[in-house]
């Protein structure tokens, strides 16, 4: 089916393991964004990707590695998890000249 | 730096009524004003959006109104719905940046009790 998706939906892990989330989208979209959400800070950008092997920082980068090696994919890695990486995330998908963004249905993520 | 107020954080509104969101921005580059709707267990989704050509844009139940001099914006739903029960968040980004980012407000969960 034709969208974005992301998996796991749902991630429990240990304080210092490595965690790949992993987003894919159908449209061939030019950009593609990592969000984080937090109850009371709302969608915080993490990484965002101009096209293949363009990325760029977003607000909280800090803790997070992105790649994009091809147009579809945007997987966001935690190198060492902790605590405060527990949330829910989110990808997303734009076309270069529109900015309506189409999300995923998020991976909530949980370190112990 | 938070670029974009969201208010109020909570909203529960009565079957019929009227609910209002309001967002006030900073940044006066910003020229693209979504709203996102996010039910419970799903990504946010477009809602409604407006530029700043124009003071008001209205889709259905759903009107945006726009002032420029005040750097605010507000959603309007009227004849509110239980089933228009979730959180809301306004956005705002630069069209001519390049890069696309949205800066999102902090959401507002809205009730529509029957």
């Amino acid at each position: 089916d034709a969208g974005i998706t992301q998996s796991p939906r749902y991630k429990i892990t240990e304080t210092g393991r490595q965690v790949t989330l992993m987003c894919h989208q159908t449209w061939s979209h030019s950009y593609m964004f990592w969000y984080r959400q937090d109850l009371g800070h709302g969608l915080r950008l993490i990484y965002y990707s101009a096209a293949a092997d363009i990325t760029d920082k977003g607000e909280v980068p800090d803790g997070y590695v992105v790649s994009r090696s091809k147009t579809e994919n945007f997987p966001l890695t935690l190198e060492s998890a902790t605590r405060s990486q527990t949330s829910v995330y989110f990808c997303a998908s734009t076309r270069s000249s529109y900015n309506e963004q189409f999300f995923g249905p998020g991976t909530r993520l949980t370190v112990l | 730096q938070q670029q974009v107020k969201q208010s109020p954080q909570s909203l529960i509104v009565q079957k019929g009524g009227i609910s209002i969101i309001n967002c006030a921005y900073e940044n006066t580059a910003f020229d693209y004003f979504p709203w996102y709707q996010q039910f419970p267990g799903k990504g946010p989704a477009l809602l409604i959006a407006i530029r700043p050509d124009v003071s008001e844009k209205k889709e259905g139940r759903f009107t945006i109104s726009f002032n420029k001099s005040a750097k605010q914006f507000s959603l309007h739903i009227m004849d509110s719905q239980p089933g228009d029960s979730a959180t809301y968040f306004c956005a705002a980004s630069v069209s001519g940046a390049g890069s696309y980012q949205l800066t999102f407000g902090k959401g507002t969960k809205l009730s529509v009790i029957p």
